[in-house]
């Protein structure tokens, strides 16, 4: 299986501050990585599919980056409405595998 | 507009089965693999398996922790995907979201989810 190590596993950050979460793959999975967001109490949400690619609708402060076994997700610019936890998730291979995900919350 | 709708959770015994259903409308049901991922309480996500579409065999991948005990099918003439699960035991207590895979393989990434349907496995 292909594990998937998310740090760090919490942060908070004031409104207006560039975040960045790290997302490392056991092993090489090309740029076929996922982040998801997940407000409290509510279904995950796709945000970045492929490593880098922005879903349609979603704001362009949230970006991603990497390939092979390192990946990074970054908010340029937090907003309240951004505290949730975001969770990285590999497709290169079965089963398909989650980070642990990252709590960000509001300084 | 898309949407899966999860129904069938609840309280069960260790031991005992559960049948989840999911109901999706709004897009061609037939034409997309559909997954289940499971969240247990205060824990990260965590996937249980999905069923290809007919045109990809209509088969089912399973995580090791559920393979043997839990089942995914599919009915497309309905629009509906089951998640049967045998055997349940605690650590199976979770709620469950039913997912629309996309994508090159079939389940590159999910793009819609269920709002979740929570099963707790307790006696």
């Amino acid at each position: 299986d292909i594990h998937m190590t998310q740090s760090p596993s919490s942060l908070s950050a004031s409104v207006g501050d560039r975040v960045t979460i790290t997302c490392q793959a056991s092993h090489d999975i090309n740029k076929y990585l996922n982040w998801y967001q997940q407000r409290p109490g509510k279904a995950p949400k796709l945000l970045i599919y492929d490593a880098s690619n922005l879903e349609t609708g979603v704001p362009s402060r949230f970006s991603g980056s990497g390939s092979g076994t390192d990946f990074t997700f970054t908010i340029s610019s937090l907003q309240p409405e951004d505290i949730a936890t975001y969770y990285c998730q590999q497709y290169d291979d079965l089963p398909l595998t989650f980070g642990g995900g990252t709590k960000v919350e509001i300084k | 507009e898309v949407q899966l709708v999860e129904s069938g959770g609840g309280l069960v015994q260790p031991g005992r089965s559960l049948r989840l259903s999911c109901s999706g409308s709004g897009f061609t049901f037939g034409d997309y693999f559909l997954s289940w991922v499971r969240q247990a309480p205060g824990k990260g996500l965590d996937w249980v398996g999905f069923i290809r579409s007919k045109a990809f065999g209509g088969t089912p991948e399973y995580a090791a922790s559920v393979q043997g005990r839990f089942t995914i099918s599919r009915d497309d003439s309905q629009s509906i995907v089951s998640l049967q699960m045998n055997g349940l035991k605690s650590e199976d207590t979770a709620v469950y979201y039913c997912t629309r895979g996309v994508g090159h393989s079939g389940y590159d990434f999910f793009d819609y989810w269920g709002q979740g349907s929570l099963v707790t496995v307790s006696s």
